[in-house]
């Protein structure tokens, strides 16, 4: 079956680093870029990392740029995400989403997403 | 960044309804634009990619429509299971962004 399937989400203090996980499992993980999307509770979606199907090239949001990192293994099918200085609106359900493969920008395989909750 | 607004914020319908949603970029964005559907509890599903390209699996009652700046989605006929939020998203650009999503809900 092709999925992803993310992990590591947790409740953690302001100030605080979390590594979230996705594995990616039914398709060639390795010839696809991928991306992390959050979704704050009752709000909409915001993309906020991509990296390519190398590892080599990476953007970010201007709301993480600076305190996100992400990373991909691609001899383990995982991608990760490194979150440090957690803020209260860092809050949310991260969802891995992967690139269609065509390259275009757009999210053609989403994970079920794991529940970040950063509290004073 | 690009901005995505989509109207309304809710839409009241009933089964067999015909819907239309609306999605304005605040920049032309040629057709670079995809819709999302998403239940509550569960992540989003890709339904439209390219304004108006169907995605494999997804009902032929859905189909998307526009370019430039004003994007349409539109169900020809609801059905239960299409009661749902739905999202656009541009990627025109490396920054991608989505609109606030339509919430369609039962009349």
């Amino acid at each position: 079956e092709v999925q992803l399937v993310e992990s590591g989400g947790d409740l953690v203090q302001l100030g605080g680093s979390l590594r979230l996980s996705c594995g990616a499992s039914g398709f060639a993980f390795s010839g696809y870029e991928m991306n992390w999307v959050r979704q704050a509770p009752g709000k909409g979606l915001e993309w906020i990392s991509f990296i390519d199907n190398t590892g080599k090239t990476t953007s970010y949001a201007d709301s993480v740029m600076g305190r996100f990192t992400i990373s991909r293994d691609n001899a383990k099918n995982s991608l990760f995400l490194e979150m440090n200085s957690l803020r209260a609106e860092d809050t949310a359900i991260y969802f891995c989403a992967r690139d269609s493969i065509t390259s275009s920008f757009y999210f053609d395989l989403w994970g079920q997403g794991t529940l970040v909750t950063v509290s004073s | 960044d690009i901005q995505m607004t989509q109207s309304p914020s809710t839409l009241s319908a009933s089964v067999g309804d015909r819907v239309t949603l609306s999605c304005r970029a605040s920049q032309t964005i040629g057709s670079w634009l995809a819709w999302y559907q998403q239940k509550p509890g569960k992540a989003p599903d890709l339904l439209i990619y390219e304004a108006s390209n169907l995605e494999t699996g997804v009902p032929s009652r859905f189909s998307g429509s526009g370019s430039g700046t004003e994007f349409t989605l539109t169900i020809s006929s609801l059905q239960p299971d299409d009661f749902a939020t739905y999202y656009c998203q541009q990627y025109q650009s490396d920054s991608r962004t989505f609109g606030q999503g339509t919430k369609v809900e039962i009349k």
